[in-house]
């Protein structure tokens, strides 16, 4: 199995939005709607913000949404803030398996 | 609420069996409709998953690493353990134990050095 591909790179000023986009294939992302997402701060272990494509979890802030489209999953944090700059992956359930994202870095300029 | 530990060895020798144990608090390993992985994350990159296991003890691994991995669970202990069998420096990475679906607990973390 590869790794679902998402850009190096992402960034925007505090209060913009940024998408980060998830491409799979349909053995993954697209044949399931068991995609997530997770933010990682350095040093630390990541955190669950999406799951089953768009539900947030309690206490995650509804400035994280995620969307599906065939074989492309995406991220969108709106009214960045300072603290959501970080590692962003994603995730999707592939038949029995497990694959991940390459990880996007999110800069706040 | 459910925490997780990881706990082992730091370093360990090129073709050596790396062995890793996750320790479950907070809760039964045994309780709700949960399953139990590995995954982990060579500095400065990805994640990977590496495996899963249920309570029943069957298991999913990636295919990648599958005839070098293998995830047991010790209900009675509370905890699930992961050995990867002839290591190299490639396997150098933090491993993470984490809880699915949806890996909403995750450990700590624990740095494992493949080197002689």
């Amino acid at each position: 199995q590869s790794a679902l591909t998402q850009p190096p790179s992402a960034s925007g000023s505090p209060g913009q939005s940024v998408t980060i986009s998830c491409t799979g294939t349909s053995s993954d992302v697209g044949g399931y709607n068991y995609v997530s997402w997770y933010q990682q701060h350095p040093g630390k272990a990541p955190k669950l913000m999406i799951y089953e494509v768009s539900k947030r979890p309690s206490g995650v802030p509804d400035r994280f949404s995620g969307s599906k489209s065939g074989n492309t999953a995406s991220l969108t944090v709106s009214g960045l803030q300072a603290e959501d700059e970080a590692d962003y992956y994603c995730s999707s359930y592939a038949g029995s398996n497990n694959v991940f994202g390459t990880g996007t870095k999110v800069t706040v300029l | 609420q459910v925490q997780l530990q990881e706990s082992g060895p730091g370093l360990v020798k090129p073709s050596q069996t790396l062995s890793l144990t996750c320790t479950v608090s907070g809760g039964s390993i045994s309780s709700g409709s949960y399953y139990w992985s590995w995954i982990r994350q060579p500095a400065g990159k990805g994640l990977e998953w590496i495996g899963r296991i249920y309570t029943s003890g069957s298991t999913n691994y990636n295919p990648s690493l599958k005839s070098r991995v293998t995830i047991s669970v010790d209900t009675s202990k509370n905890q699930f353990s992961l050995k990867l069998s002839s290591v190299t420096a490639a396997d150098t990475a933090v491993y993470y134990c984490a809880r699915e679906p949806w890996f909403p607990i995750w450990g700590q973390g624990t740095m494992v050095t493949v080197s002689s």
